[in-house]
């Protein structure tokens, strides 16, 4: 069984410019969270979706966004970005609820951003 | 709001002893997820161990086990036989009995960076 995948797993942007990460979840997990590690902040909740829908929000500026497509997949976009955007950005995938839910997040590589 | 702390930025082991890493949090609710979670210089972060609240039993996966005592909100994670393998940043994470509609996101502590001696 595939894991979770992330794409790209590095990029270099300049300030002012947008991004775009992706990220395929195990097949059949339906929830797909966006962490954000940086050594400063630790690693910190961005959003989760499923069915397409924006689930949770954690405390991040508007310019980070996100959506899932029909097929579970999910991508999160940061616009107008800024130096202190620099940071590893986990993907994670996981069942929704019913049996085998065991509340374990599966994690990808991460996509490292570096903002010049 | 939920909260982990780890007090323990980094610890070192010898090759073959045991290591304890620990790991307290902060809640108001009666059942949830505790996790630990590995995440090697290769950076994907693995599942360790984890723990249902409500299961008084503490944890084992082969050298890995948890002390979790609940009243003291305290889970620690013990490794026996410590291998080179195991050096990681170990990261302690709470998340909330999955239910529908309720918020499910994982709240992690600072981490624990492991080394082993060989």
């Amino acid at each position: 069984k595939a894991g979770v995948t992330q794409t790209p797993r590095y990029l270099i942007k300049t300030r002012g410019q947008q991004v775009t990460l992706s990220c395929s979840p195990i097949s059949g997990h339906r929830s797909v969270s966006w962490y954000q590690q940086t050594p400063g902040q630790g690693l910190q909740f961005l959003f989760e979706y499923f069915s397409e829908t924006q689930r949770n929000k954690g405390n991040f500026p508007g310019r980070f966004s996100g959506r899932q497509f029909s097929n579970s997949r999910s991508e999160m976009n940061v616009s107008t970005l800024e130096l202190g955007d620099s940071a590893l950005y986990l993907c994670a995938s996981s069942l929704v609820w019913g049996r085998g839910n065991t509340g374990e997040l599966f994690f990808g590589e991460g996509s490292r951003l570096t903002v010049l | 709001a939920q909260t982990v702390t780890q007090s323990q930025p980094e610890m070192s082991v010898q090759e073959a002893e045991t290591v304890t890493l620990s790991c307290t949090y902060d809640t108001s609710e009666s059942d949830y997820y505790l996790f630990w979670y590995k995440q090697p210089p290769s950076r994907q972060m693995i599942l360790v161990i984890r723990q249902e609240a409500y299961k008084q039993q503490n944890a084992t996966e082969n050298r890995f086990s948890v002390n979790f005592q609940k009243a003291a909100k305290s889970f620690s994670l013990k490794i026996s036989d410590s291998q080179l393998g195991d050096a990681a940043m170990y990261f302690c994470a709470y998340r909330r009995l999955i239910s529908s509609g309720s918020a499910r996101q994982l709240t992690f502590g600072s981490g624990t960076q492991l080394t082993v001696l060989p």
